[in-house]
């Protein structure tokens, strides 16, 4: 069965700092998504990572996958207020359905 | 991306009433859709699988006779809550793959804030 394990759950930065959120997971797959999901709506799809090695980046946001690690990181570059939200990543369980991690509340602090 | 309209994006129901919540594709056509449960602070929990023409398939710990799905077209699927229960507030997530193309992305609906008073 997989399993995605997400840290930290929860994370006050100050702006201007910058910080990773890592996702870990148990058994082999070679697709993950990360989303974000403001209070009282859906999710936003951020990254889509289709391959080892994948590295992708928009804004002060930079996601990677390490397939043979199980490893995902986002990276927040000098973190802004909007970027105040929860954060999913999700893997891809072969075409089948997403599996999520527990998500991480991000608070930024002026 | 594609789109995935849900309706409604909120409802508010006696206990003992059903609710039924609609998940459609406007611009693709999806073979499986997906719903997801979300309570206050937590992850998204898939409740079951929707198959076009068949029936849905259910994760562990999820009644079926009180969550019905019914995926009876290419771009539409439903949930109904029979006798709703104060424990079933929630908020509601369906998701779409487009049939046409394999392993694409999911995309989401709005969600369904569900409160059963």
């Amino acid at each position: 069965e997989l399993k995605v394990e997400q840290n930290p759950l929860f994370l006050s930065m100050q702006e201007g700092k910058n910080y990773t959120i890592y996702c870990n997971y148990s058994t082999t797959s070679d697709r993950l998504y990360w989303y974000r999901q403001d209070p009282g709506k859906s999710l936003e799809s951020l990254f889509v990572l289709l391959s080892n090695g994948a590295v992708k980046q928009e804004g002060r946001l930079m996601a990677s996958l390490d397939t043979k690690a199980r490893l995902s990181t986002l990276h927040i570059t000098a973190a802004v207020h909007d970027l105040s939200a929860t954060y999913f990543c999700a893997v891809d369980e072969y075409g089948n359905k997403l599996v999520f991690g527990a998500g991480t509340i991000l608070r930024v602090k002026s | 991306g594609a789109v995935v309209s849900q309706h409604p994006s909120w409802v508010i129901c006696k206990s003992g009433t059903s609710v039924k919540i609609e998940c459609r594709s406007l611009d693709f056509q999806a073979t499986t859709m997906f719903w997801y449960r979300q309570f206050p602070k937590q992850s998204l929990m898939l409740m079951a699988t929707s198959n076009e023409g068949s029936k849905a398939t259910y994760e562990q710990g999820v009644e079926k006779d009180k969550f019905l799905i019914n995926h009876a077209s290419l771009t539409l699927s439903t949930l109904t809550v029979t006798s709703a229960h104060p424990e079933d507030s929630s908020f509601y997530i369906c998701s779409a793959r487009d049939a046409g193309r394999t392993r694409t992305e999911a995309f989401f609906g709005q969600g369904t804030r569900l409160t059963v008073v």
